[in-house]
């Protein structure tokens, strides 16, 4: 029940395109939504999170789209970047504490 | 603002060998996180610390790691004797009360 699942595990998309990712949980007690960026070398960097009582958060490019009923919540990257190839993780955790992390999705965007 | 600060970046060891790594979190964050993380894989957390108290060690492996937090600030986490499945990276975070976790660049051990 503290599992959170990721998709796809990798994922290939043209300069410009849509990157898309998914991620799924079932503990209900979650309350917080985090997604982060890690690149090669570096420690996992805040990307951007949601609580549950919206259903998206956009900043800049980075939008989460958040389904309760579902138990997901999503990461698009609009007009994705070669500078957004990095590992995305999504996590999950009641309060900021006990982040839960999905397995990573390695993203390359293609100049 | 300074970061997580981490240190040694890299560590090779022969198995059975003891290990230490160092953590100088954020000025000011009370929490303070240690992290295993896989290769391919998300960071899991090994311990909390409120200050200096450990608040969360429940997947610590106490049989061979041991963690501190001396004066509620700096903290090291040691493993000994190593094994060769304890190579992976060690990643240290900090945050302020209930606030968001800013992670440092994080250790690479590698156990030979």
């Amino acid at each position: 029940q503290q599992q959170v699942k990721q998709s796809p595990q990798s994922l290939i998309v043209q300069k410009g395109g849509i990157s898309i990712i998914n991620c799924a949980y079932e503990n209900t007690a979650f309350d917080y939504f985090p997604w982060y960026q890690q690149f090669p070398g570096k420690g996992p960097a805040l990307l951007i999170a949601i609580r549950p009582d919206v259903s998206e958060k956009k900043e800049g490019r980075f939008t989460i789209s958040f389904n309760k009923s579902a138990k997901q919540f999503s990461l698009h990257i609009m007009d994705s970047q070669p500078g957004d190839s990095a590992t995305y993780f999504c996590a999950a955790s009641t309060g900021f504490q006990k982040l839960v992390f999905g397995t990573g999705t390695r993203l390359l965007v293609s100049p | 603002e300074a970061g997580v600060v981490q240190s040694p970046r890299y560590k090779i060891i022969e198995k059975k060998q003891p290990v230490a790594f160092w953590c100088n979190p954020i000025s000011g964050h009370n929490t303070l996180y240690w992290y295993l993380q896989n290769l391919g894989q998300g960071p899991e957390l090994l311990i909390r610390y409120e200050n200096e108290e450990a608040v969360d060690d429940s997947q610590l492996p106490k049989d061979r790691f041991s963690a501190e937090r001396l004066k509620g600030v700096d903290s090291t986490l040691k493993i000994q004797p190593a094994e060769l499945g304890d190579s992976a990276v060690y990643l240290c975070a900090s945050s302020s009360a209930g606030a968001e976790q800013f992670f440092g660049p994080g250790t690479r051990l590698t156990v030979l």
